[in-house]
């Protein structure tokens, strides 16, 4: 199956810092889906981007289909980003919706 | 409804038990997925539904586990003899149509423990 390595593991920030978020996947994908976890375990979908970059307020991802890569920004973090996010990929092979998640990155913000 | 719910929020059973898992998706979406995610991991995917039949269940780890979704609406989660490696949250989700590349919104879960 398709392999998605996410890092860093674990990223521990201050409050209002900037950070970069990676997913690496190793095949054609037409699909990608970024997710925050929160600490109750609700999964909430913030991006669709099998390519292109989009923003939406504080966070905006950019996907390099081609190179098969993904990042995540995050900026002027806040206490509330904390959480688990994930990225999850989809072959081009595949049926839809069965998406491979990776092992997500734990992200801590401080006060 | 406003979200995908699922029910119960929590289930402990003992081996070998029978159990159900209830997921109604968002009013209107034709597409229901079911994953699963043990402690520290991603969830991993199980089954696919586009309207009442399973367009793919390659993810169900054996026929132990069986899903329905009998109106195109609801879908339940059926587990037999259950077993301690079973413990996992189970997540529903559910997307507008399938075939368009559409994000899915999930469920809070069902963390079910089997002891």
């Amino acid at each position: 199956g398709i392999q998605v390595e996410q890092s860093p593991p674990d990223l521990i920030l201050q409050e209002g810092a900037n950070s970069t978020l990676r997913c690496n996947f190793s095949d054609s994908v037409n699909n990608l889906q970024w997710f925050h976890q929160n600490p109750w375990g609700q999964l909430i979908n913030l991006f669709y981007i099998p390519s292109g970059t989009k923003q939406n307020g504080r966070l905006s991802a950019t996907t390099v289909a081609t190179e098969r890569y993904s990042l995540l920004y995050i900026s002027s973090s806040q206490t509330t980003d904390s959480g688990v996010y994930f990225c999850a990929v989809e072959r081009t092979t595949d049926s839809w919706g069965k998406l491979q998640f990776g092992a997500g990155t734990q992200v801590v913000v401080t006060p | 409804g406003a979200g995908v719910s699922q029910t119960p929020s929590n289930k402990v059973t003992e081996k070998g038990k029978y159990v159900e898992l209830r997921c109604d998706p968002i009013s209107g979406h034709t597409a229901l997925y079911w994953y699963r995610q043990s402690l520290g991991q991603g969830p991993e995917f199980l089954i696919y539904f586009q309207g009442t039949g399973a367009a793919d269940d390659s993810g169900l780890p054996n026929d132990r586990f069986f899903a329905v979704r009998p109106e195109g609406s609801v879908s339940t989660l059926k587990i037999q003899r259950t077993e301690r490696g079973d413990s996992a949250v189970y997540l529903c989700a559910s997307s507008l149509e399938a075939g368009t590349r559409e994000k899915l919104f999930f469920g809070s879960g069902t963390q079910l423990s089997v002891l």
